[in-house]
């Protein structure tokens, strides 16, 4: 069963320090990796977005890392800033039986919140 | 700045009422996806359009849910009739499919509350 399961459900951390947050997956047959961005009442932002190939994929604080074989991926958010305080949700797809479709599975997210 | 712009932001309504929610893609994208965010279940696909053409429609309750392109600047999700579980945040994105991995650009969302 294709499933997605975020680590930790919730987490707080002081501004200015780092953090981690986890994703495994079990979704076959794996087409990419997006990290997302929520804050409260807005849409989902696009972080990264990793394929099979890549390992680790930065953007500004945002480092994502993809280990294919052991079906995990990690986000380490550096030198944490008050506005960092949203939901991140790991989000894979895969490929479908027929032609030129995707099935995109979603994690429940985890929840950051950062004090200053 | 172009955006993936939804409307209405808020519905409330009653059950049984129909409910249509708009989406206008960014410009020049070719895919078109509905979600829908609740606490209990989080974001799900509901359905998505390639070149106006829907491509997967398996994550939409079928009786009662129905989405269409009319063009290529309109995306419409139709629920009819609503029930009360289907209150939830529904969410439009958009993207330029030139591969396996590009971006989808969210909209605000329509905030819908069925009593």
């Amino acid at each position: 069963k294709n499933q997605v399961e975020q680590s930790p459900q919730s987490l707080i951390i002081l501004e200015g320090k780092n953090c981690t947050l986890q994703c495994n997956y079990t979704v076959s047959p794996f087409s990419n990796l997006r990290w997302y961005k929520q804050d409260t009442g807005r849409g989902p932002v696009s972080l990264t977005i990793m394929t099979f190939s890549e390992n680790t994929k930065s953007n500004g604080r945002y480092t994502a890392t993809l280990d294919a074989d052991t079906k995990q991926s990690s986000l380490h958010i550096t030198a944490s800033q008050l506005s960092d305080s949203a939901s991140y949700i790991c989000v894979v797809s895969a490929r479908t039986t027929y032609s030129g479709t995707y099935k995109y599975i979603f994690g429940t997210g985890t929840r950051l919140k950062v004090l200053a | 700045d172009a955006r993936v712009t939804q409307t209405p932001r808020h519905k409330v309504t009653e059950m049984g009422q129909e409910v249509t929610m708009r989406c206008q893609p960014i410009l020049g994208h070719n895919t078109v996806f509905w979600y829908r965010q609740t606490m209990m279940q989080g974001l799900e696909l509901l359905a998505y359009f390639r070149n106006r053409a829907p491509l997967d429609d398996s994550g939409m309750p079928k009786d009662r849910f129905s989405a269409e392109m009319p063009d290529a600047t309109l995306a419409t999700l139709k629920i009819q009739p609503s029930e009360p579980r289907d209150s939830a945040v529904y969410f439009c994105a958009s993207g330029l499919e030139t591969g396996t991995s590009y971006e989808q650009y969210f909209g605000p969302g329509t905030r819908l509350t069925v009593t």
